[in-house]
């Protein structure tokens, strides 16, 4: 089975500044990698996805992340965020496995705090 | 866009009730899925379908059923509400093409009183 760990819970940061929010996942299998993000009494929009090729990934809003396949890592990154930024953040991991459905594991999340 | 809609934002039950939570997506997708979502926990998949009348347990089905007898539309059903199925649900829904994007609904938050 696959599991995913955001180790941080809440972020704290200054608007302009940059962030960078942290994910690792462990899985006996190779995995697909995906960021989701949660505004605040919305459900989940997807904000980038690694399959393959390039490890470092561009999404929306001005967000990347880089797959790092020897450190198990997927973490999140912002030059420079912005009040309209804050909401929660979810890591998750689909196996590249057969079968026809793939559910996804999510991380806890982590609440993306910006100040002014 | 994909528009996956859920039939209740807010639902107030109380206990041994039967639950229905409806959704229902537009985009012609075989996939569906259904998470609950707890603070410190994230989400967790309940049950998903694949296709017509199909169904996979999850990694939490323990108290819940699911039925999907059209391709757009896929219940959650809770036999018999208990307190510690107050959360939040949400439903997803995507194309059969292996790591597809999951367009979710905006949620139903479930209270068991």
């Amino acid at each position: 089975a696959q599991s995913v760990t955001q180790l941080d819970s809440q972020v704290p940061v200054f608007e302009e500044a940059p962030v960078e929010l942290r994910c690792n996942y462990s899985s006996s299998v190779s995995v697909y990698l995906f960021w989701y993000v949660q505004y605040p009494n919305q459900g989940l929009q997807l904000l980038l996805k690694y399959l393959s090729g390039s490890t470092l990934v561009k999404g929306i809003n001005g967000f990347e992340a880089e797959f790092n396949k020897s450190q198990t890592s997927f973490h999140l990154r912002k030059p420079s965020v912005h009040i309209s930024d804050t909401a929660e953040y979810f890591c998750a991991v689909s196996v590249m496995a057969g079968g026809g459905a793939d559910g996804l594991t999510f991380g806890k999340g982590t609440h993306l705090i910006i100040q002014p | 866009d994909v528009k996956v809609t859920q039939s209740s934002r807010y639902l107030v039950k109380r206990t041994g009730e039967k639950v229905f939570l409806e959704c229902v997506q537009d985009m012609d997708h075989e996939n569906m899925f259904w998470y609950r979502q707890d603070p410190g926990l994230g989400l967790r998949l309940i049950y998903f379908s694949y296709d017509v009348k199909m169904k996979e347990k999850g990694d939490i089905p323990e108290g819940y059923s699911v039925s999907r007898e059209k391709k757009e539309r896929f219940s959650l059903i809770l036999e018999s509400a208990s307190t510690n199925q107050t959360s939040m649900y949400l439903c997803a829904s995507s194309l059969i093409v292996r790591a597809n994007e999951q367009f979710f609904g905006p949620g139903t938050r479930l209270t068991v009183l």
